[in-house]
């Protein structure tokens, strides 16, 4: 079965650059949501789309900005780096239509920053 | 904030005896409680969920165990395998179905003995 999938899996940036990472949700999910999670932390929520529009948001910082296109992926932009935006980020997707809108993750994005 | 957050950060178990994770959280609102299992280098992925209208839910290998009054959640895995190695989080949402954010609690990493 598709899964959701993330680009690029690796990232390496210097401190003040920017970075956008992908997101390709399972086919005919309408729903996508961005986590962050440092070392040895939980998944911390960042901001999730329903049908390209912002539907809830977390603890995403204001250098960070997120959007959903008209195929329903979605790009996050990632700009000021800062040595603690190292992290894994996670990307996840879910289907209205589903019984229980389960979340299903991607592999993600593990972002380096110098 | 409110949170959900785990008792033990490590649980060692010999294969094939049954292991009890536990998880507490504080929001009194959140309706809808998921086990998530993560392997080193990928994402989360769904183990089993709980509506707050039910104490128990199980199923294969797993069960997961609601008490509402004193705001716990526990994951039991009987007959645990090498394969069950990995950390585990529970989640919860304030509502099934929405494409609001989850809010993850400390994982625990559950250690399988030959």
């Amino acid at each position: 079965a598709a899964g959701v999938i993330q680009s690029p899996r690796h990232l390496i940036k210097e401190k003040r650059e920017t970075a956008t990472l992908k997101c390709y949700p399972i086919p005919r999910h309408d729903t996508v949501y961005w986590y962050q999670q440092g070392p040895g932390q939980d998944p911390q929520f960042l901001i999730s789309f329903y049908e390209k529009m912002q539907s809830d948001k977390g603890s995403i910082p204001d250098r960070f900005s997120a959007q959903q296109f008209s195929d329903y992926h979605s790009e996050l932009n990632m700009s000021s780096l800062e040595l603690g935006d190292s992290a894994l980020y996670f990307c996840a997707s879910s289907s209205r239509e589903a019984l229980n809108n389960e979340q299903f993750f991607g592999p993600g994005t593990r972002l380096t920053v110098l | 904030g409110e949170s959900v957050g785990l008792h033990l950060p490590t649980l060692s178990v010999q294969e094939g005896d049954n292991s009890i994770i536990n998880c507490a959280y504080s929001n009194s609102a959140s309706d809808y409680f998921i086990w998530y299992k993560q392997e080193s280098g990928k994402g989360p992925q769904f183990i089993i969920d709980i509506r707050s209208n039910m104490d128990k839910r199980q199923g294969q290998r797993v069960t997961v165990l609601l008490n509402k009054t004193v705001k716990h959640l526990s994951l039991q895995i009987a007959a645990t395998q090498p394969g069950d190695s990995a950390v585990y989080f529970c989640a919860e949402n304030i509502r099934r179905g929405g494409a609001d954010g989850l809010t993850f609690g400390k994982g625990t990493h559950l250690i399988i003995q030959p």
